[in-house]
Parts: C-alpha cells; sequence; structure tokens
C-alpha cells in the first residue's frame, strides 16, 4: 500500500534557489494539505485542497505556492528559498467529509543555506 | 478561528507511571472532529484516534484513554503504566465540520524514563 507517497526525503538548497516536493496519494482522497514542522511551533497548515482545481491558504502560506491538477498529486512550490524554510514538511490527505482519518507522508527534511 | 492548544510543553515521567496530556481547543462550529497523533522519534505521523463533537463517551485502547469534556472544550489523552516505547511527540488536531482545515497544536513531547 503506497498512502501518500513524499519526494525527495532529504534535500539541501541555497537562498534563492527553487524546488517542489512532491506528494501523491492513491486513495482516491479530495483533501490534501501541507504542514510544516518546526521545533516547539507544531505542525503549521501551508496550503490545503479540497480536490482537482481547488487550493486555499492555511495558517503559513507565505513562500510557498501550490496546485491540484489531479486528484493523486499535490506538489508544492517553493519559488525563492529562505534559511526561515527550513523545516520539515508533511503532506496529507483524507476524505473530505467529516472527520476522517488523516494519512500523512513521512515527511520532507529540507534545508536552505 | 479554531485553535488547539497543548499547553504542555514537554513532560517527563518515569516508566510505569501515570501520565495525561492536556488538549484544549477553541471553536465556534457545533460539529466537529478532534484528533490525537503519535510522533515517535523516527518521525512518522502515527494517528491514535478521532471523537466527533456528539459522542462525548471517554475510550479506552489498552493503556490509552481519553477524556472528551465540551463542557471545558478539552480532550485529554491518559497512558496508564507507562512504557519507554511511549516516548514520542504527541499532536491534538481540530477540524470543524464547516471548514476542512484541519489545525494542529503545537505538541507534547513525553520523555518516559526507565
Amino acid at each position: 500500500n503506497a498512502g501518500v507517497t513524499q519526494t525527495p526525503k532529504f534535500q539541501v538548497l541555497k537562498t534563492g534557489q527553487s524546488m517542489t516536493l512532491q506528494c501523491a496519494q492513491d486513495m482516491n482522497h479530495e483533501y490534501m494539505s501541507w504542514y510544516r514542522q518546526d521545533p516547539g511551533m507544531g505542525l503549521r497548515l501551508i496550503h490545503y485542497s479540497v480536490g482537482a482545481g481547488i487550493t486555499d491558504q492555511g495558517e503559513v502560506p507565505n513562500g510557498y505556492n501550490v496546485s491540484r491538477s489531479t486528484t493523486e498529486d499535490f506538489p508544492l512550490r517553493l519559488l525563492s528559498a529562505a534559511p526561515s524554510q527550513t523545516s520539515v514538511y508533511f503532506c496529507a490527505s483524507s476524505y473530505r467529509t467529516g472527520g476522517n482519518t488523516i494519512y500523512f507522508g513521512e515527511g520532507s527534511w529540507l534545508t536552505v543555506v | 478561528a479554531q485553535k488547539v492548544t497543548q499547553a504542555q510543553t514537554e513532560i517527563s515521567v518515569v516508566e510505569k507511571e501515570d501520565v495525561t496530556l492536556d488538549c484544549v481547543y477553541e471553536t465556534r462550529d457545533t460539529t466537529y472532529y478532534l484528533f490525537w497523533y503519535k510522533q515517535p522519534p523516527s518521525g512518522e505521523l502515527v494517528f491514535l484516534i478521532r471523537r466527533n463533537s456528539f459522542d462525548e463517551q471517554n475510550e479506552i485502547s489498552g493503556r490509552y484513554s481519553w477524556n472528551f469534556q465540551k463542557s471545558t472544550s478539552s480532550f485529554n489523552f491518559t497512558i496508564t503504566a507507562s512504557q519507554v516505547v511511549d516516548s514520542a511527540v504527541y499532536f491534538c488536531a481540530l477540524k470543524e465540520n464547516r471548514d476542512d482545515k484541519i489545525i494542529f497544536g503545537k505538541g507534547t513531547r513525553l520523555h518516559i524514563l526507565p
């Protein structure tokens, strides 16, 4: 069972570089989201989507772009990486209605130098 | 706006002691869902429990139990007879029925000392 797959697992970027974190799920979930985890800050929602073609901002959207062209994929783009974006990133998905279980990817460790 | 507060940043207890992790939430919705997740040192996020706002029954699963009290907007998690393997960061989360966002608290880091 693939579940939620994130790539890459580890990445080092230089300030100003761009990159895309990939997220794919094979459970036909409508809801997908990206969180970042920083020490003492918990999991903070960056962007989320409730279906193909629909995205919305979370708690900390600045510096990140997303798109949802298919149900399966929800990539997170850093257009010009900054050291403040050094973090662990988690992609998550669930069925949209009600309080369905949220499934997480394994995380992507990003360092911006 | 929805909010989840986990006031305990870090807790240390000796193995076999009981420990309670607190979670207080804020919402204006009458229908909502609460979750607990565990993040062991390996880093993955493991689902523990989901509770909807209409079900105030306490739940027990082995050494784990959850106390949901709407009157105090709390959804506390108790580990009985703690074990070293319980050492992890525990997150509480909230989803309102009228919104699609799922918001997490800052987490409580639990150390179980042998």
